[in-house]
């Protein structure tokens, strides 16, 4: 079965940095779009970030362009997300999640989530 | 600013069938939005339903079901059992690589 093992998140001030890593696992991770998912406290879910299979392709939901980058290491299986310039709006429960294999779609098999919070 | 539209609030009694809907504050939904539908228990992580209109994610019994009615995305689901009773998502491609979720569902049972 698929993998998804998010790490990174914590306590940051406002206008720190953070970086979250997911690592796959039991699937070809390079052959997937992966993407970034949040859900702030008692709120829904909000998409935040996607990655082509190559990296050559990457997109954002509007609140975090120029502040969040989302990268991708195949040789190590892994996606991350960058974030720089922390708001407070900004913390969440972050989801690492893996593209559907023949179908388009933000989200096919999700991680359990790493916590953000942006908090002075 | 396009919105994706859900029921707040939603219930079906035990074995009944219930339909959530997905819509656009402006507009139809149709098949190339690719509409996907994501359950979610408070605490859990999302779990996949439906991708893509009415793609089934692996392991989701067929009980739950997706299609197009009228200009809206809609998931339905019959049978319904105590289990069920969680948050449903779904979520509309808006082009230039961009999804957007809804609000979400909370569908009561009892």
């Amino acid at each position: 079965e698929v993998q998804l093992v998010e790490s990174g998140g914590g306590l940051v001030q406002p206008g720190g940095s953070l970086r979250l890593s997911c690592a796959g696992s039991k699937f070809t991770f390079s052959s997937y779009w992966m993407n970034w998912v949040r859900q702030a406290p008692g709120k829904g879910l909000e998409w935040v970030a996607s990655i082509k299979q190559d990296g050559s392709e990457k997109y954002y939901v509007d609140s975090v362009k120029g502040r969040f980058t989302i990268s991708r290491d195949n040789a190590k299986n892994s996606v991350f997300l960058h974030m720089n310039s922390l708001r407070v709006e900004d913390t969440a429960v972050y989801y690492c999640a893996s593209a559907p294999e023949v179908v388009p779609g933000p989200a096919d098999y999700w991680g359990q989530g790493t916590l953000v919070t942006v908090s002075s | 600013q396009t919105v994706v539209t859900q029921e707040p609030s939603f219930s079906v009694s035990p074995g009944g069938t219930v339909t959530l809907t997905c819509g656009l504050s402006s507009g139809s939904v149709s098949t190339s939005y690719y509409p996907s539908w994501y359950q979610q228990t408070p605490g859990q992580a999302p779990r996949t339903l439906i991708c893509s209109t009415n793609t089934r994610s692996s392991g989701v019994p067929d009980r739950f079901s997706g299609s197009i009615l009228g200009n809206k995305a809609a998931l339905t689901i019959t049978g319904a059992q105590a289990d069920d009773e969680s948050d449903y998502y779904c979520v509309l491609f808006m082009g230039s690589g961009i999804w957007v979720f809804g609000g979400g569902t909370k569908l009561t049972v009892l």
